[in-house]
């Protein structure tokens, strides 16, 4: 069946502009995750959902970035006056609800972003 | 303190060797414990899991668990080059989201 997609796959933008990187989760999976890994750093939580509502929003760095999901689905992260240190691969994973069974989770291919 | 710790590496070995990947966690509720597998310029994937204290064997993966000192481990006997991936350890108390470690990145030399 068809797993987590998202896109664009590569975006280079130029500093201040705003991004919007998409996510498709795996039909059924009500919980959503957005992570971001920088070249030389680890696996950063930014944020997740559950169905359309996000109790967990610690993780993301500054006020620039936002997340919404609709439906339950479909989840956009938003990133306004990019900055060059927002630069890295922006990862989104989705699985069953959280319970004792939805400990794992389904990663895309990611979006590289490349603030020049 | 970061709910889970893991060295970053880049852990280098020969082929062959046995690969010792090591993570803690300051968490009692953590009940269940997973390593991921990252290959490059791709997303993670689960490898392993196990639940509570113990260990688990999956051909050549050993994961373990000692919750005594909040220590997660995972072996790799025989390594050989198609293992070189970052590997992330990952943990879950149930009806919380899954908290990862920051991986750790490994060569296996041919």
């Amino acid at each position: 069946g068809a797993g987590v997609s998202q896109s664009p796959s590569n975006k280079v933008t130029e500093k201040g502009k705003d991004v919007e990187l998409r996510c498709d989760p795996i039909s059924g999976h009500t919980a959503l995750y957005w992570y971001r890994q920088s070249l030389g750093q680890g696996l950063e939580f930014l944020i997740y959902f559950q169905g359309n509502s996000a109790p967990d929003k610690s993780g993301l760095p500054s006020d620039r970035f936002s997340a919404e999901r609709t439906g339950g689905s479909v989840s956009t992260l938003t990133i306004q006056r990019t900055q060059q240190e927002d630069s890295a691969v922006y990862l989104c994973a989705s699985s069953l609800p959280l319970d004792r069974t939805s400990y794992e989770q389904y990663f895309g291919p990611g979006t590289r972003l490349t603030v020049t | 303190q970061k709910e889970v710790e893991q060295d970053p590496g880049p852990l280098s070995v020969p082929e062959g060797a046995i690969v010792s990947l090591n993570c803690t966690y300051s968490n009692s509720a953590f009940q269940y414990f997973m390593w991921y597998r990252q290959y490059s310029r791709k997303g993670p994937e689960l490898l392993m899991y196990t639940y509570s204290s113990g260990n688990k064997e999956d051909g050549r993966f050993t994961a373990q668990v000692d919750k005594s000192s909040k220590y997660i481990s995972l072996f790799i006997r025989d390594s050989q080059p198609s293992d070189s991936a970052t590997y992330l350890c990952a943990t879950f108390g149930g009806y919380q989201k899954v908290t990862f470690g920051t991986g750790t990145k490994l060569q296996v030399i041919p």
